[in-house]
């Protein structure tokens, strides 16, 4: 069965400052899909980055970029600039390709002004 | 855009009573998908379908029931209310499987006294 683990509950990081965000997982499967979710306190889920296991380069978007280490099962979120905004609960989540999504236990982070 | 519409977004059941959780898309997705987040923790998968008339069990498919009628609809149901079931539900739906994001409804905070 497919495993989501991420090590951090709660982090939190002085505005403008870079932060990096731990998740792994666990699958027999060669080809998934990884994603970021973002859940601030209004309760929305709201897609932050994916990735393709298959494709060697790490996305981007933005301020936000992964280090996707497909051999140590490794899927980090760095927030480049952090934001007041970026306050948040973080979700890792693993796609299998028959289209279940697993999520991660969360880490929740607070940026300060 | 609508999105993924759920109703009610608060409900307080008493247990043994029995309920259904609305969720409608006007995206034309064929995946829907039900999840239940306990406080402090992760999505987990209930329930999904894939389209009208197809659906399958997620991680805690327990004490809930669905029905696929229509590509629109995706209602959840609660037979027997029990205070385990107290949670935030969220629906989602997405084009397809593979590398397509699930779009998320607001969720519904239901509480089981």
């Amino acid at each position: 069965a497919q495993t989501v683990t991420q090590s951090q509950p709660e982090m939190s990081v002085q505005e403008a400052e870079t932060v990096t965000l731990s998740c792994t997982y666990d699958t027999s499967e060669s080809n998934y899909y990884l994603f970021w979710y973002k859940q601030p306190p209004s309760r929305q889920m709201i897609l932050v980055i994916r990735q393709e296991a298959y494709k060697q380069q790490n996305a981007t978007e933005n301020r936000f970029s992964v280090n996707f280490q497909k051999a140590a099962k490794s899927f980090s979120l760095k927030i480049s600039d952090s934001q007041l905004g970026d306050t948040a609960m973080y979700f890792c989540a693993f796609m299998t390709l028959a289209g279940k999504l697993i999520f991660g236990q969360g880490t929740t982070l607070q940026v300060k002004p | 855009n609508a999105g993924v519409t759920q109703t009610p977004k608060f409900r307080i059941l008493k247990i043994g009573q029995s309920m259904t959780l609305q969720c409608t898309q006007d995206m034309n997705h064929n995946y829907m998908y039900w999840y239940r987040q306990d406080p402090g923790m992760g999505l987990k998968l209930i329930y999904y379908s894939v389209g009208a008339g197809i659906t399958d069990k997620g991680e805690v498919p327990n004490g809930y029931n669905v029905s696929r009628s229509t590509t629109e609809d995706f209602p959840l149901r609660l037979e027997l209310a029990a205070p385990s079931q107290t949670s935030v539900y969220f629906c989602a739906s997405s084009s397809r499987i593979a590398n397509q994001p699930q779009h998320f409804g607001d969720g519904t905070r239901l509480s089981i006294l």
